[in-house]
């Protein structure tokens, strides 16, 4: 049981140019998230998708597009790169929806940096 | 405005030693509050999770407390040991939210020395 496992560890672009973040789950859970961390700053929500085939907007979405491939796998892509998208990204899952009372699980984390 | 403001930003304390850290919050209606503790390096792992009902939860040497009058919470950690060094984060999540939203802090930044 691994948990929520993302790839890459890390991660150098340069402006301009695409990737796409992979995050997968073995806990058959219904919820996923991609979030943000950058320093000084608290974790900001850019996607969630409540269950396989949706996707919902969070916090900080521009630059940034997400597919939900199954009920394991959520991906974050980045068309078009920009400096100010350097930042650690983690992937969380959970049972259910963060108003009830079901605990997220992060991934260990992506560290990007956009050059 | 949704707002989670934690304090202090920064904690050093000697191994052994108790300390509290704080948590304000604007977030309303509300459902509940966490407690995540995140290791430099790694992402954050839940300690407690309390509904606006409850007003203690313990996790070992960690005691969280809730306040949902005064829109305040407390993380007490025991005995401090040099494993607690972490940055610790209060998030609280709102009650029907459908978009799985979440209100993160800053952190507190703990340094526990031996």
């Amino acid at each position: 049981n691994a948990g929520v496992t993302q790839t890459p560890k890390f991660q150098v672009l340069k402006t301009g140019q695409s990737m796409t973040l992979q995050c997968a789950q073995d806990m058959n859970h219904n919820s996923m998230y991609w979030y943000r961390q950058d320093p000084g700053m608290g974790l900001r929500l850019i996607y969630y998708s409540a269950s396989e085939g949706t996707t919902d907007k969070g916090e900080v979405p521009n630059g940034y597009n997400v597919s939900r491939l199954n009920k394991r796998e959520f991906s974050l892509r980045l068309e078009s790169a920009a400096p100010s998208q350097t930042s650690v990204y983690f992937c969380a899952s959970a049972s259910g929806p963060a108003s009830g009372l079901y605990e997220q699980y992060f991934g260990p984390g992506t560290r990007l940096t956009v050059t | 405005k949704n707002q989670v403001e934690q304090s202090p930003q920064s904690l050093i304390i000697l191994e052994g030693k108790n300390c509290t850290l704080q948590c304000n919050y604007t977030v309303s209606p509300f459902s509940n509050l966490r407690w995540y503790k995140q290791d430099t390096g790694r992402g954050p792992v839940s300690l407690t999770i309390m509904t606006f009902s409850e007003n203690t939860k313990s996790n070992g040497r960690y005691t969280a407390t809730l306040d949902a009058d005064t829109k305040q919470s407390s993380l007490h950690i025991t005995a401090s040991q040099l494993s607690d060094s972490a940055s610790y984060i209060c998030v609280v999540s709102p009650r029907g939210s459908t978009l799985g939203r979440l209100y993160f802090g800053r952190g507190t930044q703990l340094t526990v020395w031996p």
